[in-house]
């Protein structure tokens, strides 16, 4: 079955720097790649995604980057702000409908 | 318009117990999934419904079962309570079977 890796578990950065958080996945038929953004006692919101005919998507400060061939996307946020704090999650899913996350990223956004 | 919404909010059960956990999609959202989401992990997936159908399933055992209502709302039953079911339970919508809204969630603690 699909294996979701995310990196780093952690990461801190100071308020107004930029954060990447990246993800492998092992089924190439996989070709839908959400983020999301869980904060403390909520379920995860959608942020961005990205569909496997497209290299590339950006939504103001938050983009999205998906590698085929390698096999990983990553999300870049420009600009930090405090309220980015919360766990971002990966996922893959593949036309069959099975959803896999990664084991998310905790962001720290220091003012 | 209303999100996707779950009941109860929190529940404690003993083992051996069974549970019902409820979830209402969003308007127009016809594929309701579900996921156990345990402390500081990603959801893991549960399974899909379409049109009152199960139409994918994760890797977990028969104790876990579901219903999806023609309205499109959804439960989801645990049988034979187990220490290790204790968990967040998220219940997700989708207009498309891809982007998917997530719903607060059910706390579950069996004791």
């Amino acid at each position: 079955g699909e294996n979701v890796e995310q990196h780093p578990s952690t990461l801190s950065v100071q308020e107004g720097d930029s954060a990447v958080i990246k993800c492998t996945y092992s089924d190439s038929a996989s070709n839908y790649f959400p983020w999301y953004k869980q904060e403390l006692g909520k379920g995860p919101q959608l942020i961005i995604d990205i569909r496997s005919n497209v290299g590339e998507k950006k939504d103001q400060r938050i983009a999205v980057t998906l590698n085929k061939t390698a096999k990983h996307f990553s999300l870049h946020i420009t600009e930090t702000q405090p309220e980015d704090s919360a766990v971002y999650f990966c996922a893959a899913k593949t036309n069959a409908g099975k959803s896999t996350f990664g084991d998310g990223t905790t962001l720290t956004v220091k003012p | 318009d209303a999100g996707v919404t779950q009941s109860p909010t929190h529940l404690i059960k003993t083992r051996g117990q069974q549970v019902t956990l409820r979830c209402s999609p969003k308007s127009g959202h016809d594929t309701v999934s579900w996921y156990q989401q345990a402390l500081g992990q990603g959801p893991q997936f549960i399974f899909q419904y379409y049109e009152e159908e199960e139409r994918q399933r994760g890797n977990f055992p028969d104790r876990f079962s579901g219903h999806q209502f023609p309205n499109y709302s959804s439960e989801l039953n645990v049988n034979a309570l187990l220490l290790g079911d204790s968990a967040l339970y998220l219940c997700a919508s989708s207009p498309d079977g891809d982007e998917q809204f997530f719903g607060p969630g059910t706390r579950l603690t069996v004791l």
